[in-house]
């Protein structure tokens, strides 16, 4: 059974600084890992994507994988009030293999 | 940008009825995905679709579901007996030829909100 572990806080953040999000996964065979966001009532977006060990920055946004501690992160700076959703972590193995959600983490910026 | 389009976007059905939920995925793409999400709870991977065929399927999709790609656009899923545990939002997702751009990331429509009464 693939599993995906987040925190699900929430995880409440001032204005501005650094938000730090963090995900495990039991699979070791999973080959890509995704970031996405979720609003309330809303689909996923993809935010982050990261395939190989190490830090991949998308402008304020830097994903990091480390394989063999089966751990992703999303680090996003100078946090905005419009960053206050739930963020998915997702985990793939190859071909079409589904997408393995965990539970989401509620991310809060307070202005 | 291109987008992947649901529809309808809220679906209200009888228990035991039959459902047919629609999407588009982006043109280009390849593979399909559907995946449902229960209030409160997290997105669940239901079937993958390549090729015209089922490539992956979960626990969840069992013989009340089934998927079609009727046309050169269009991408369904059915159920054809639903029941009050089938309320959920429903999402299609779609995604590139890996093999052909080294990019696997799936892009989700808006999702169908399908409640059973």
């Amino acid at each position: 059974q693939k599993e995906v572990e987040q925190n699900s806080g929430p995880l409440s953040v001032p204005e501005g600084a650094i938000a730090s999000l963090n995900c495990t996964y039991s699979d070791r065979g999973s080959q890509s890992f995704f970031w996405y966001r979720q609003y309330s009532g809303k689909s996923p977006e993809l935010i982050m994507f990261i395939y190989s060990n190490g830090d991949k920055e998308d402008g304020r946004f830097t994903a990091q994988l480390n394989k063999a501690s089966q751990y992703v992160s999303l680090l996003i700076r100078d946090s905005q009030p419009s960053d206050s959703a739930t963020y998915l972590c997702a985990v793939k193995g190859g071909g079409a293999d589904g997408l393995t959600f965990g539970k989401g983490t509620h991310l809060i910026i307070q202005p | 940008e291109p987008e992947v389009t649901q529809t309808p976007s809220h679906q209200v059905t009888q228990m035991g009825q039959e459902v047919i939920l629609r999407c588009v995925p982006i043109s280009n793409h390849l593979y399909f995905y559907w995946y449902r999400q229960i209030l409160g709870q997290k997105v669940e991977f239901l079937v993958s679709f390549y090729n015209n065929e089922i490539s992956e399927k979960s626990e969840i999709f069992d013989d009340q579901f089934s998927v079609e790609r009727p046309d050169g656009s269009n991408f369904t899923l059915k159920i054809r007996s639903t029941k009050l545990e089938d309320s959920a939002m429903y999402f299609c997702a779609s995604s590139e030829h890996f093999a052909f751009t080294g990019s696997n990331e799936q892009f989700f429509g808006p999702g169908t909100r399908l409640t059973v009464l």
